[in-house]
């Protein structure tokens, strides 16, 4: 499975642009780059997902560069709705295009007023 | 369109107890997970089913968890006896299939206490 790194916590003013950096140094060729967020008492939502260079949807960017080796969650202008665990995941590839999810222990991002 | 439905919310047993939990999955969804989360951690995958069959329970303590789905629609999640290290917020998540990186789709989660 490949491992990945984010940092445990970090703090934003509402209306800031929020970076979260993801290593990823041994994902695998098929591998997809996922992200989900997770309020208090409830379960993980998926956010966004990508294979390289860069995709945004109406909630967020994805930057992955061309090594791979790492990814980034761009949340523009944040909201104190946004604070929430951050999970950053890569398929572990088993098989064609089974996807295993396994999390780590996320990015907790709070959004201060 | 309903999500994945989870029961119960919230249950608080004796240790050495019996508790089971249940799962209904988006209509169509072939994969279905469950996830136990301990407090501050991320959810940590107990078994995943494509369909019925269960294609990954390695981490699946097997003398005292088990699973099943039968029909490949609904799944139980079951712990017997419970000890007080169960204590946790176990999730069940569904997915379009295992051929696609689909997004999974979680459940709200029962959060079991074992006293």
């Amino acid at each position: 499975l490949a491992k990945t790194t984010q940092p445990i916590s970090m703090d934003s003013y509402e209306g800031q642009e929020v970076n979260i950096t993801c290593s990823h140094n041994n994902i695998a060729t098929n591998d997809y780059i996922t992200w989900y967020q997770q309020f208090p008492s409830q379960g993980p939502r998926f956010i966004i997902q990508g294979y390289k260079t860069k995709v945004t949807n109406e909630v967020a960017s994805l930057f992955i560069p061309a090594d791979r080796k790492s990814s980034t969650l761009s949340l523009p202008r944040v909201s104190l709705s946004d604070t929430a665990v951050y999970y950053c995941l890569v398929g572990d590839g088993m098989g064609a295009g089974s996807y295993q999810l396994t999390f780590g222990k996320g990015t907790k991002l709070s959004v201060i007023p | 369109e309903a999500g994945v439905v989870q029961s119960p919310r919230y249950k608080i047993i004796e240790k050495k107890q019996p508790v089971a939990f249940w799962c209904n999955p988006i209509s169509g969804h072939n994969t279905l997970y469950w996830y136990r989360q301990n407090l501050g951690q991320g959810p940590e995958l107990l078994i995943r089913y494509e369909n019925e069959e269960a294609v990954d329970d390695s981490q699946l303590p097997k003398d005292r968890f088990s699973a099943e789905r039968l029909k490949g629609v609904d799944s139980t999640l079951k712990i017997q006896p419970a000890e007080l290290g169960d204590s946790a917020v176990y999730l069940c998540a569904s997915s379009l299939n295992q051929l696609t990186n689909t997004e999974a789709f979680f459940g709200q989660g029962t959060r079991l206490t074992v006293v």
